[in-house]
């Protein structure tokens, strides 16, 4: 496997249910990013890992729950979520992540997620 | 308020004639913005990015054209293939990790 993987692809859950999206990169970075994309929106940064470290909560609902256990694994815990959080959900990562320099996020090819 | 717009939705151009996708922003702190495609049931994929202390940078086909003292920077694809057909994004940042996206133009290359 090469660049940033998300496992599911598509999933589908009720109000009520539990699930985990899970991401992986191979590319030796030490950053992890996750985002959301709405339907004509821009992208939304969520969450933002540094070593496995959570450097920025982007006011997110605690119905997400992010988990990084390592620099190369990132999970989105997704419990009692609501129908508005139907979307796409994209990981990514980066060589390293600064307050005082860019660097380019490579992106996995996300999990559509609908809320029913 | 965005602070990155791409305020075409849609482009169509003819195979081998230039793709001209635009981004404008408003904040004056950002000084590094990237370009990435977007194919469907993909993710977003880097393609060209430009620094602030430049005002061009070229990629092969690909060619990054930033003008800071209108707030706008282009992407040009010469010549366009079919191929480059997909969702265009500019992204910019005020050297943090913090990228703002646009809303995206997506790109029809016509045979």
């Amino acid at each position: 496997e090469t660049g940033v993987t998300q496992t599911p692809r598509h999933l589908v859950m009720g109000m009520t249910n539990k699930k985990s999206l899970k991401c992986e990169q191979h590319l030796g970075h030490n950053a992890m990013y996750w985002y959301k994309q709405s339907a004509k929106k821009p992208l939304e940064l969520m969450f933002v890992y540094s070593l496995e470290e959570r450097v920025e909560n982007n006011s997110v609902p605690s119905r997400f729950s992010p988990e990084c256990p390592n620099s190369s694994h990132l999970f989105l815990h997704l419990h009692t979520l609501q129908p508005e959080d139907s979307a796409l959900y994209l990981c990514a990562s980066s060589q390293e992540m600064s307050a005082r320099s860019s660097y380019e996020q490579y992106f996995g090819p996300g999990t559509r997620l609908t809320v029913t | 308020d965005q602070q990155v717009k791409q305020n075409s939705p849609s482009l169509s151009v003819q195979e081998g004639r230039i793709s001209i996708l635009n981004c404008d922003y408003t904040n004056s702190m950002f000084d590094y913005f990237l370009w990435y495609k977007k194919y469907p049931a993909e993710g977003p994929t880097f393609l060209i990015s430009i620094s602030s202390i430049k005002d061009k940078n070229e990629d092969g086909r690909f060619t990054v054209f930033l003008n800071k003292s209108a707030k706008h920077l282009s992407l040009h694809i010469v010549p366009s293939q079919p191929g480059d057909s997909a969702v265009y994004f500019c992204a910019a940042s005020a050297r943090t990790y913090k990228y703002i996206f646009g809303t995206g133009t997506r790109l029809k290359v016509l045979a």
